[in-house]
């Protein structure tokens, strides 16, 4: 059964930087897309972007262009979203998900979330 | 705001069937390959209920389905369960990108 593993919760300060991380287990990791998903509190579901970790392609939804940076480690299936500084509005619960683009194009496989905290 | 428009909440009783909307310029909704479903519980990951307009993947009970009228999908869910007391997403991709409806509460009378 696939499986994407999401890192812990986060409490950071306004300006610091943060990498958080989506493990994959199972099969064809790098064949498929995996997407960021932010979710602010009590809020709907924002799709962010996504990364293909066969060739480390980005997608970004512009509203989200410049503010993360997404990256990947293939030799550990593992796909990283990273901050540079955040904000007190970037505290929100952030999903990976897995993204299938072939004939149907929808999120099978859910990370559990990460919830990050931005405060002073 | 998200381009594709979800009504706020909905609500039925036990055993009754109700019925979801999506409503969204066309461009939003690519193909129907491209409408897909999610069920949220609080405090949880989304779930793919739907995909590709009216597939369900398995262990989805066939309670629920999917369907699309003009720029308008829907779920409908028969059959009502306690347990379907939940926010469902509507969701497609279009331009290279996956857009989310805001959101809809089902409340279980």
């Amino acid at each position: 059964e696939v499986q994407l593993v999401q890192s812990g919760p986060e409490v950071k300060k306004p300006g610091e930087s943060l990498k958080i991380s989506c493990q994959g287990s199972g099969p064809s990791f790098t064949s498929y897309w995996i997407a960021w998903v932010r979710q602010l509190p009590g809020k709907g579901l924002d799709y962010m972007g996504a990364i293909y970790p066969g060739d480390s392609s980005t997608r970004y939804n512009p509203s989200f262009q410049g503010q993360v940076t997404f990256s990947v480690d293939t030799s550990n299936d593992i796909a990283y979203m990273q901050w540079g500084g955040l904000k007190a509005s970037d505290t929100a619960t952030y999903f990976c998900a897995r993204g299938r683009t072939i004939d149907f194009y929808y999120m099978d496989v859910w990370g559990k979330g990460t919830t990050v905290t931005v405060s002073s | 705001q998200s381009a594709l428009t979800q009504p706020r909440s909905v609500s039925g009783s036990p055993g009754q069937s109700v019925t979801i909307s999506c409503t969204g310029p066309n461009s939003e909704f690519g193909g129907n390959n491209y409408v897909s479903w999610y069920q949220q519980h609080p405090d949880k990951a989304p779930k793919l209920l739907i995909f590709g307009l009216t597939r369900r993947p398995s262990g989805v009970p066939d309670r629920f389905s999917g369907s699309k009228s003009g720029n308008a999908a829907s779920l409908t869910i028969s059959g009502l369960q306690p347990e379907d007391e939940s926010d469902y997403y509507c969701c497609s991709y279009a331009g290279n990108t996956w857009v989310f409806g805001g959101g809809t509460k089902l409340t279980v009378l």
